[in-house]
């Protein structure tokens, strides 16, 4: 079946310093699934952070970017300069896009002051 | 895009017992899903609800010990069924729109002692 890894549990970064979270993708239902990013802040539920559904696109927002590498089956979360209001939650999915998001364990990110 | 309202936020039951998660959406929405999440581990679908029909359950949940009810096209139930300490989990419902966007409440945290 599908599956995604996150193979960081926890990263803890400096305020201001950049930060990678890495994520990989295998795909056995369909070659080219659509690709997520979706956050949890505290006390909150899922909200979607970026999403790309073209292999080899760039996908951004609010500072965040995220490269669909369907060599590598990676889609790498990337930021350049992280706030302390980013410290969350980060889950990296794919959907076939039938019905099903397959997620990672996600990687609980704490920005330092 | 829609909203998703989950209750309760939490909540603590004695095992053998029952008890009923809600979901009501803003606007109407074709299909809900439900998910649990066990601590630092991946959300995995339980379920697809849509109006009218039975729940279509993923390998591993069953109908009689995590029914589903879809009443209406803005409204679903999950309910647990003799719940023992192996089900307390996080349970989201999630909804997706006409294209490939995702929404999820913000989750009922179960504690089954």
């Amino acid at each position: 079946g599908d599956s995604v890894t996150q193979t960081e549990g926890q990263v803890t970064v400096s305020e201001s310093k950049s930060l990678i979270i890495n994520c990989t993708y295998s795909a056995t239902s369909i070659a080219y699934p659509n690709l997520f990013w979706y956050v949890r802040y505290p006390g909150e539920g899922l909200q979607l952070l970026l999403k790309v559904i073209t292999a080899g696109q760039k996908g951004s927002s609010r500072g965040f970017e995220a490269t669909y590498n369907k060599e590598t089956t990676s889609f790498h979360l990337q930021k350049a300069s992280v706030q302390e209001s980013d410290s969350a939650v980060y889950y990296c999915a794919l959907s076939d896009m039938g019905y099903k998001l397959t997620f990672g364990t996600g990687t609980s990110l704490l920005v330092d002051p | 895009s829609v909203l998703l309202y989950q209750k309760p936020n939490r909540d603590i039951c004695q095992s053998g017992t029952s008890l009923k998660i809600q979901c009501v959406a803003d606007s109407q929405v074709v299909s809900m899903f439900w998910y649990q999440q066990f601590q630092e581990q991946s959300l995995m679908l339980m379920a697809t609800a849509n109006e009218g029909s039975e729940a279509t359950y993923e390998s591993g949940f069953t109908k009689d010990k995590f029914p589903i009810s879809r009443p209406n096209l803005t409204f679903s139930t999950l309910t647990v069924n003799n719940a023992r300490p192996g089900d307390s989990s996080i349970y989201f419902c999630s909804s997706r729109d006409g294209g490939s966007d995702y929404t999820f409440g913000s989750g009922t945290r179960l504690l089954v002692i």
